[in-house]
């Protein structure tokens, strides 16, 4: 069966610093993989997709993420934080075909900044 | 890229009341997803719908309805309201399997 963890329900970065928010998938079959930020009071948006073309996906807002199949893993990461990346952030992974289209979200990691 | 519309940002009902909760795609996608999201508990599917008057049960359906009785529109129904059912709740929809799901900005309900 699918499932998403992701390590560390909040992260605290400097302005300016290295963001990695780690996500491990445990999937049988070939993965469809998706990170979304969630804004306060605001729905999901898609951050960047992996669909089994190029290992790194590279997202909106100077994200990317590297597809390691090696290590199940799926980590988001940007070079500098700035302080609006301050947000929550899913990892999901897509069920098989026959499932319906669903996804399966991890836990969320909370996204601080400090200036 | 698809336009999700949900109907009200924030809602206030009183407990027993039956509380319809809207959502609205601008294009033609089949998939369409509601989801309850809880502090601590991350996202978690009510109901999703593959096509008009099509519904399949999520992980958590007790005390919800839903229909879709066009392609475009998925309610999601609170039978009757309890204050367990204090959430925020977002609509999601899908082109295609395997596609990402995009999302509405979210209702923010609370039944006192």
């Amino acid at each position: 069966a699918q499932s998403v963890t992701q390590l560390g329900s909040h992260v605290s970065v400097s302005e300016g610093a290295l963001v990695l928010l780690r996500c491990n998938y445990s999937s049988s079959v070939p993965p469809y993989l998706f990170w979304y930020v969630q804004y306060p009071n605001q729905g999901l948006q898609l951050l960047l997709k992996y669909t089994s073309a190029a290992t790194l996906v590279k997202g909106i807002n100077g994200f990317e993420a590297e597809f390691k199949k090696s290590e199940t893993s799926f980590h988001l990461t940007k070079p500098s934080a700035h302080m609006s990346d301050a947000a929550e952030y899913f990892c999901a992974v897509s069920l098989t075909y026959n499932q319906g289209g669903k996804l399966i979200f991890g836990q969320g990691t909370e996204l601080s900044v400090k200036p | 890229d698809v336009k999700v519309t949900q109907s009200s940002r924030y809602l206030v009902k009183r407990t027993g009341e039956k509380v319809f909760l809207e959502c609205v795609q601008d294009m033609d996608h089949e998939n369409m997803f509601w989801y309850r999201q809880d502090p601590g508990l991350g996202l978690r599917l009510i109901y999703f719908s593959y096509d008009v008057k099509m519904k399949e049960k999520g992980d958590i359906p007790e005390g919800y309805s839903v229909s879709r009785e066009k392609k475009e529109r998925f309610s999601l129904i609170l039978e009757s309201a309890s204050t367990n059912q204090t959430s925020m709740y977002l609509c999601a929809v899908q082109g295609r399997s395997n596609q990402p799901q995009h999302f509405g900005d979210g209702t923010r309900l609370s039944i006192l």
